[in-house]
């Protein structure tokens, strides 16, 4: 059964500051999504990554993939108060997508 | 904005009843997605339609079922509700073109209560 584990779930920064969420998943699949979702919103999609070696960027955030090791990342670069919201990476799998639990990001000042 | 919109925004209902939610897709997609978001989890995937037929399905019991219409708006029906069946109901649209890695496009979704 295909399984997909974010860390870390809670993730409080320093605005200023980088860092990186890990998205891990359990078997073959070269479709990784990645979304944001605001407290009480709905999903909002942010990156799509479809080969071994993909890398996108937007802004202060660039995720990437790595189908080999079945581990995507997600970084932050020099954080800002507005990117406070919980990340959640996806992989699609035969038309069923699975999703993690979401890293819940608290960017201070 | 999306352009996906879903009604009602809020349901509350007693355990045994049944329930219908709504769905517009996008204009121009062709596929449409349903997902169950409890309190603080992730999107869990329910089922997807493409052109009118069901096209995938997450591990969710018979009484979860699902309409898609012509003009791609689309329907969860969930009968005889349990206090689990309680939390965000998302449902998603994209364009299926064939090649995979579609982007899809969330409502704002239906909260819905059992009590």
């Amino acid at each position: 059964e295909l399984k997909v584990e974010q860390n870390p779930l809670f993730l409080s920064m320093q605005e200023g500051k980088n860092y990186t969420i890990y998205c891990n998943y359990s078997t073959t699949s070269d479709r990784l999504y990645w979304y944001r979702q605001d407290p009480g919103k709905s999903l909002e999609s942010l990156f799509v990554l479809l080969s071994n070696g993909a890398v996108k960027q937007e802004g202060r955030l660039m995720a990437s993939l790595d189908t080999k090791a079945r581990l995507s990342t997600l970084h932050i670069t020099a954080a800002v108060h507005d990117l406070s919201a919980t990340y959640f990476c996806a992989v699609d799998m035969d038309n069923d997508m699975r999703f993690g639990a979401g890293t819940r990001l608290t960017v201070k000042p | 904005e999306t352009g996906v919109t879903q009604s009602p925004t809020h349901l509350i209902k007693t355990r045994g009843q049944q329930v219908t939610l709504r769905c517009s897709s996008q204009s121009g997609h062709n596929t449409v997605s349903w997902y169950q978001q409890a309190l603080g989890q992730g999107p869990q995937f329910i089922f997807q339609y493409y052109r009118e037929e069901e096209n995938g399905r997450g591990n969710f019991p018979p009484r979860f079922s699902g309409l898609q219409f012509p003009n791609y708006s689309s329907e969860l029906n969930v009968n005889a509700l349990e206090l689990d069946d309680s939390a965000l109901y998302l449902c998603a649209s994209s364009l299926d073109l064939g090649g995979g890695g579609e982007k899809l496009f969330f409502g704002s979704g239906t909260q819905l209560s059992v009590l």
